[in-house]
């Protein structure tokens, strides 16, 4: 079963340090990995997409790895802001996949403290 | 602006009422899709559409329905079928149907409408 596993499911970092979040995932083959920010009560929005041959993608302070032999991704989050407080979700999309193509992890749930 | 629309942002529903969620955008995208979002758990598929006047069902398509009557416009009605509709549910659209595509092609999600069964 294609599965994204998302670790940790809570993070509190203080304001200005730095974090990483990890997702593990089982699909196979995949086409692409993104990552979503997704603010309380509100729409997910991109922070990184990455095809299956990619290493790494920044967005500002956002950048996101992948090593396709492990099958992990981590997205890391430098001086993080108060603004960063939000939930990111991992997402894999699997188009040669008989099942569903686009597999949502349940998140981790970040909070910046000041 | 383009972007995509969800209305209304709160709504709720008695039991044994159907409710429609609206949908639109104007991204001139062909595929649309809704999910549900339930506290603790990854976002699941309910309904999605590649093209108007089609539509497939998603993992968990079952007491809600559908149409595509307009590329723009892609409406969810929650019946009184759906036994736990109370859930946060969220429209999105891309340019072509995500699983279909191997290259990197962006979702855009809306808003968001929160509805409460009373």
């Amino acid at each position: 079963k294609n599965q994204v596993e998302q670790s940790p499911q809570s993070l509190i970092i203080l304001e200005g340090k730095n974090c990483t979040l990890q997702c593990n995932y089982t699909v196979s083959p995949f086409s692409n990995l993104r990552w979503y920010k997704q603010d309380t009560g509100r729409g997910p929005v991109s922070l990184t997409i990455m095809t299956f041959s990619e290493n790494t993608k920044s967005n500002g302070r956002y950048t996101a790895t992948l090593d396709a032999d492990t099958k992990q991704s981590s997205l890391h989050i430098t001086a993080s802001q108060l603004s960063d407080s939000a939930s990111y979700i991992c997402v894999v999309t699997a188009p040669y996949s008989s099942a569903s193509k686009i597999i949502f992890g349940s998140g981790t749930r970040l909070s910046i403290r000041p | 602006d383009g972007g995509i629309t969800q209305s209304p942002k709160y709504l709720f529903r008695k039991e044994g009422q159907n409710v429609t969620l609206s949908c639109e955008q104007n991204l001139n995208h062909d595929a649309m899709y809704w999910y549900r979002q339930d506290p603790g758990q990854g976002l699941r598929l309910i309904y999605y559409s590649q093209i108007v006047n089609d539509f497939q069902k998603g993992d968990i398509a079952e007491g809600y329905s559908v149409s595509r009557e307009k590329k723009e416009s892609f409406p969810l009605t929650v019946t009184s079928a759906q036994k736990n509709p109370t859930a946060f549910y969220l429209c999105a659209s891309s340019i072509g149907h995500l699983g279909d595509y191997s290259g990197a092609l962006e979702q855009f999600f809306g808003p968001g409408t929160r509805l409460t069964v009373l």
